[in-house]
This record gives C-alpha cells, sequence and structure tokens, in this order.
C-alpha cells in the first residue's frame, strides 16, 4: 500500500491564482480530512469527509473547496489563492468505526502564496 | 473530548527512556487516550492508544493510572530520530464525524 499520497510536494503561487493539492488514499478509509499547519502552530482542519459525496467544514473553511467523488481522492481547491494561505497542508485518513481515530497522515504539500 | 495538558518541552539523553506526561483529569469512561507524534517536516504519526490497560507496541508502551486521570507514554530507548512533537489526545473510539483536534504537544528533544 502507498498509503496517504499528496501532490505536489511544493507549489508557489501569485495572488488570486487558483489550484488543486491532489490527496488520495489506497486503504479504503471512509474518513479523510485537510489540515493546515502555519509555522510553529498547531494543525488547524480545514475540510473533511465521512465518505464518497460527502463533504464538512473544519475550523478554517474559508477559501477552499472540497469534493469527494470516490473513496480514494479528497483534492483541496485553492480559489483565490492569498499570502495568509501560505502553509504546510497535510491529508489524513482513517477507517470509520472504532479505528476511526488512527489516522494515516500523507507527507504535505508546502505552499507558498506571494 | 477531555481537555489534556502536556509540558511544552521535554529533553531526554540518547539510549535512555524516555518518559511523557499527559493529565486528562476530566476523562470519560468510554475514552480511550491516543498519542501522536510529529517528526520535523512530516506529517503526524499515529503511536498507540489505550483505554485502561497498560498498552506496548514496536513503537512505545502506554501507561495508564487506575483512576484514568493521567498517563505517560515511554519510549524505552530514545534515539535521536524520535526527536519530534508528541500530542496526547482523549476522545471516543467511534467518534463518527468529529474531527482529531491537536493542542500544541510536548516538544521532545533526544540529545547525543
Amino acid at each position: 500500500n502507498a498509503g496517504v499520497t499528496q501532490t505536489p510536494k511544493f507549489q508557489v503561487l501569485k495572488t488570486g491564482q487558483s489550484m488543486t493539492l491532489q490527496c488520495a488514499q489506497d486503504m479504503n478509509h471512509e474518513y479523510m480530512s485537510w489540515y493546515r499547519q502555519d509555522p510553529g502552530m498547531g494543525l488547524r482542519l480545514i475540510h473533511y469527509s465521512v465518505g464518497a459525496g460527502i463533504t464538512d467544514q473544519g475550523e478554517v473553511p474559508n477559501g477552499y473547496n472540497v469534493s469527494r467523488s470516490t473513496t480514494e481522492d479528497f483534492p483541496l481547491r485553492l480559489l483565490l489563492a492569498a499570502p495568509s494561505q501560505t502553509s504546510v497542508y497535510f491529508c489524513a485518513s482513517s477507517p470509520s468505526g472504532k479505528s476511526y481515530n488512527e489516522q494515516f497522515f500523507g507527507p504535505g504539500t508546502r505552499l507558498t502564496v506571494l | 473530548d477531555a481537555k489534556t495538558t502536556q509540558p511544552p518541552s521535554m529533553d531526554c539523553a540518547e539510549g535512555r527512556a524516555a518518559n511523557l506526561p499527559c493529565n486528562h483529569s476530566t476523562i470519560s469512561g468510554n475514552e480511550y487516550v491516543y498519542w501522536y507524534r510529529q517528526i520535523h517536516s512530516q506529517g503526524p504519526q499515529y503511536i498507540i492508544h489505550g483505554l485502561k490497560n497498560n498498552e506496548t507496541n514496536e513503537m512505545a508502551s502506554l501507561i495508564i493510572t487506575e483512576d484514568r486521570k493521567s498517563s505517560t507514554l515511554i519510549l524505552p530507548h530514545a534515539t535521536l530520530r524520535d526527536t519530534a512533537v508528541y500530542y496526547c489526545i482523549v476522545r471516543v473510539a467511534n467518534s463518527g464525524n468529529t474531527p482529531l483536534v491537536f493542542g500544541k504537544g510536548t516538544r521532545l528533544s533526544v540529545i547525543a
């Protein structure tokens, strides 16, 4: 199993540009989520999904969109990039049920918005 | 989810046991204790979890007090690669659609 994969690893955008951060998992996990981590800070939840076709907002959803058309993929879209969105983005997945809290995290995407 | 309290930082000599404490005095009977760590620039990594019995796996041991108000994560022979931020999280096992919340954790520095 590849686990949780994220692409790209690094990205530089200009203010106002849009892009999609990709996240995929091959463990047939129902739950997937996106976090951002700013320098010296903890992780903050952006959006999450409890299954295909179901998404919900986390703590800091503004400026981001998500969709979950398949179990495997959970892309995160930045609509109009702003310097405040400079951060490291982590995707995570886990099974439902009793193993829900044993989450697998991807390696992260480091995004800089100029 | 019950609130947890961890020291902001700790040092440990390489090869010695690292004992990371966590207080969770308001823990409920059906809440588990989960430990994660985050090595610099990497995604968080699940380590271990437990309800009331002590647990051990290939990475660490988890000791939970009898009253369940505190716990200790033990890395038996710390190496430089164990330098990371360690997070203690308390929540019910089947948490449905409520996401994990990471606090500030304990920054463990393993020193040669």
